[in-house]
């Protein structure tokens, strides 16, 4: 069955830098685009990048735009988001999910990263 | 980018009873190549990553029970739980895939 595993969260400060990964498992990963999606602490989700199968078009929201990068490497099936110039306001879980490919939503998830900027 | 507002954001249902919730698009979904909406449904409980209810505005995912319906076009539309478990007490979201994908600002379900 489809696994998605992320990895990478932690406590930063603002200003700083994190990688975070999503392993993936059970499924054609270099057949799909993908998706990193945050949910900071009472609030609703967020898609914040978008990445398509190949890597070659890739989609921000304008909040991260500039500070964020997804890529992604195919031989691996690894999925990345590269956060830098962090904001408390970052402060989210983070979770990569599967597009369900011909359009029609995320149909698989990870269990998420937590991040947390603080001083 | 593509606003979603849901309605209302938060509601009460007695078990058994149904539950309808809204969602408006900013502008419209409808993919006029396919004739598809570009609409999905979230079921989100807290611990859990989201589940895909719905995608097209009205097709279920497989292994998604028959209470869970979506309807709309275009720029409205609505998902309705029909006799209301306890298991659907939960936050649900709807999301447009038209362009860069957003979500709404959710929707708490309580019993």
């Amino acid at each position: 069955q489809v696994q998605l595993a992320e990895s990478g969260g932690g406590v930063v400060q603002p200003g700083t830098s994190l990688r975070l990964s999503c392993v993936a498992s059970g499924f054609p990963f270099r057949s799909y685009g993908m998706h990193w999606v945050r949910q900071a602490p009472g609030k609703g989700l967020q898609c914040v990048a978008t990445i398509s199968f190949d890597g070659s078009n890739r989609y921000y929201a304008d909040s991260v735009k500039g500070r964020f990068t997804v890529s992604r490497d195919n031989s691996k099936n690894t999925l990345f988001l590269q956060l830098s110039s962090l904001r408390a306001e970052d402060t989210a879980m983070y979770y990569c999910a599967k597009d369900r490919g011909e359009g029609g939503g995320f149909d698989s998830w990870g269990q998420g990263t937590l991040v947390t900027v603080s001083s | 980018d593509i606003v979603m507002t849901q309605s209302p954001d938060s509601l009460a249902v007695s078990l058994g009873e149904r539950a309808t919730i809204n969602c408006k698009s900013g502008q419209s979904v409808l993919h006029r190549s396919n004739n598809q909406n570009y609409l999905a449904w979230y079921q989100h409980k807290p611990g859990l990553p989201p589940k895909l209810l719905i995608h097209w505005a009205s097709t279920r995912e497989s292994g998604v029970p028959d209470r869970f319906s979506g309807s709309g076009s275009e720029t409205d539309f609505t998902l309705t739980i029909s006799n209301l478990q306890a298991e659907d007490v939960a936050v649900y979201y709807c999301q447009q895939y038209y362009s860069l994908p957003t979500f709404g600002q959710g929707t708490r379900v309580e019993i």
